[in-house]
């Protein structure tokens, strides 16, 4: 089946490291996100990457980087800058189309300490 | 900008009870509109989609029509089920790709036997 896989569904790091969370899809998109849910605010875009070897910035990008070397890749490092990094986050993917839907992956929730 | 404003949540019913979660937008143009729902542990799924005016998306029991004159979004189930618990999120795309995809902050529903 095609889909979108995130893992590791549950993350815990120490106050300090770098951690990459990974996502994978199968459904041939070349558009694919990051997303960061918290409790009472909704979802806000991380980055997003149109086509391999390219990604933008979006509304919080400040301490996190991603790659986007293959087309069904799109991992997510989480840097030491980030201040509170300590969250649910989403990966999705899509056509280039208007109105098409975004599919999601079912979420890594990473915890820093 | 463009924005989403949804009704806050918690929202609890009992079993067959008529269901009803504001939406509202902010949009330059003419956005399309969507409610994607997120189930307990897991990512967002399209539940229906409108993009244009007088539009009525439909699925699964759930409608909203796409009011232009109000600026909304209303989601309505007649009988909502146990089974409808969750996060239901309204979300507009205005020109471009999915990357213009604005997501209001979400209404937690929880519907008891």
């Amino acid at each position: 089946d095609g889909g979108i896989t995130q893992s590791p569904k549950y993350l815990f790091r120490k106050e300090g490291q770098n951690v990459t969370l990974s996502c994978e899809q199968n459904l041939n998109h070349d558009a694919m996100y990051w997303y960061r849910q918290d409790p009472g605010q909704g979802l806000r875009l991380i980055y997003y990457s149109q086509i391999v070897n390219d990604f933008q910035k979006g509304d919080i990008a400040e301490g996190y980087s991603v790659s986007r070397e293959k087309k069904e890749s799109f991992p997510l490092t989480v840097t030491s800058a980030q201040k509170n990094p300590t969250a649910f986050y989403l990966c999705a993917s899509g056509r280039q189309e208007r109105n098409s839907p975004l599919h999601f992956g079912n979420g890594t929730r990473l915890t820093v300490t | 900008g463009n924005s989403v404003t949804q009704m806050e949540g918690p929202v609890t019913l009992s079993e067959e009870a008529f269901l009803t979660i504001n939406c509202t937008y902010t949009a330059t143009g003419y956005p399309s509109l969507f409610w994607y729902v997120q189930y307990p542990g897991e990512g967002l799924q399209l539940l229906l989609k409108a993009t244009k005016a007088d539009d009525k998306g439909s699925n699964k029991g759930f409608e909203a029509t796409y009011r232009k004159e109000t600026t909304s979004f209303h989601l309505e189930k007649g009988s909502v089920q146990v089974s409808d618990s969750a996060v239901y999120f309204c979300a507009l795309q205005t020109q471009g790709g999915s990357e213009k995809l604005v997501f209001g902050k979400g209404t937690k529903l929880t519907v008891n036997p």
